[in-house]
């Protein structure tokens, strides 16, 4: 099945310690994403990632750190120097379409819990 | 800058009756989507509609249909005979220009109850 796969689900970690959250899509998309949700809130972007080692920080990017060798696959990496990391992560992706734009339908991954403690 | 509000933290609707979201947004581009997501408590957030700026005719997928008022600058979506399944939060967003970000609003918890 076609999809966008994340893992763990959830993650444990230690203060002072780096962790790499994984992402990986099947769906052939050009762009992914990831977002940060605190409880209760709406999503935050961290990084997006138009294309193969083509990325871009987004609104809350201090502290974390993506690659994209590849196109199906975009981890995101929280560093000891994110302060407050305890969060859901949420990875996705979207086709680039050229022509007029008016928005291309963005898909998420099931996310991953990360909890510092 | 661009912003999306959805005024109703809660909603509470009877099963088989149907529910209107609010949404706003504001933007000075002449081109953006608007979309809603359901996000169930296992946390996923799953697409439910689209509409583009330039779309003409408003969005509608199954039960959902987004009700999009350009120069009020609202999408709302509306549910019809909602269902048990349909208590979960949902989340409007639009996508900036050209860069297909997604700016989220805080979302509406909405609850279906017998």
């Amino acid at each position: 099945d076609g999809g966008i796969t994340q893992s763990p689900k959830y993650l444990f970690r230690k203060e002072g310690q780096n962790v790499t959250l994984s992402c990986e899509q099947n769906l052939n998309h050009d762009a992914m994403y990831w977002y940060r949700q605190d409880p209760g809130q709406g999503l935050r972007l961290i990084y997006y990632a138009q294309r193969v080692n083509d990325f871009q920080k987004g609104d809350i990017a201090d502290g974390y750190s993506v690659s994209r060798e590849k196109k199906e696959s975009c981890p995101l990496t929280v560093t000891s120097a994110q302060k407050n990391p305890t969060a859901f992560y949420l990875c996705a992706s979207s086709i680039v379409r050229q022509g007029l734009y008016s928005g291309n339908t963005i898909y998420f991954g099931e996310g991953s819990w990360l909890t510092v403690v | 800058a661009q912003k999306i509000t959805q005024t109703q933290p809660g909603m509470f609707v009877q099963e088989k009756e149907a529910v209107t979201l609010d949404c706003t947004y504001d933007t000075s581009d002449q081109s953006y989507g608007l979309f809603w997501y359901k996000q169930p408590s296992s946390g996923e957030m799953i697409f439910l509609i689209y509409q583009g700026s330039y779309d003409e005719q408003n969005a509608t997928e199954g039960r959902y249909s987004l009700n999009f008022q350009k120069a009020r600058k609202s999408a709302n979506l509306v549910i019809s005979a909602s269902q048990l399944g349909d208590s979960a939060m949902y989340f409007c967003a639009m996508t900036q220009v050209f860069t297909d970000k997604l700016i989220f609003g805080t979302g509406t918890r909405l609850q279906v109850f017998p």
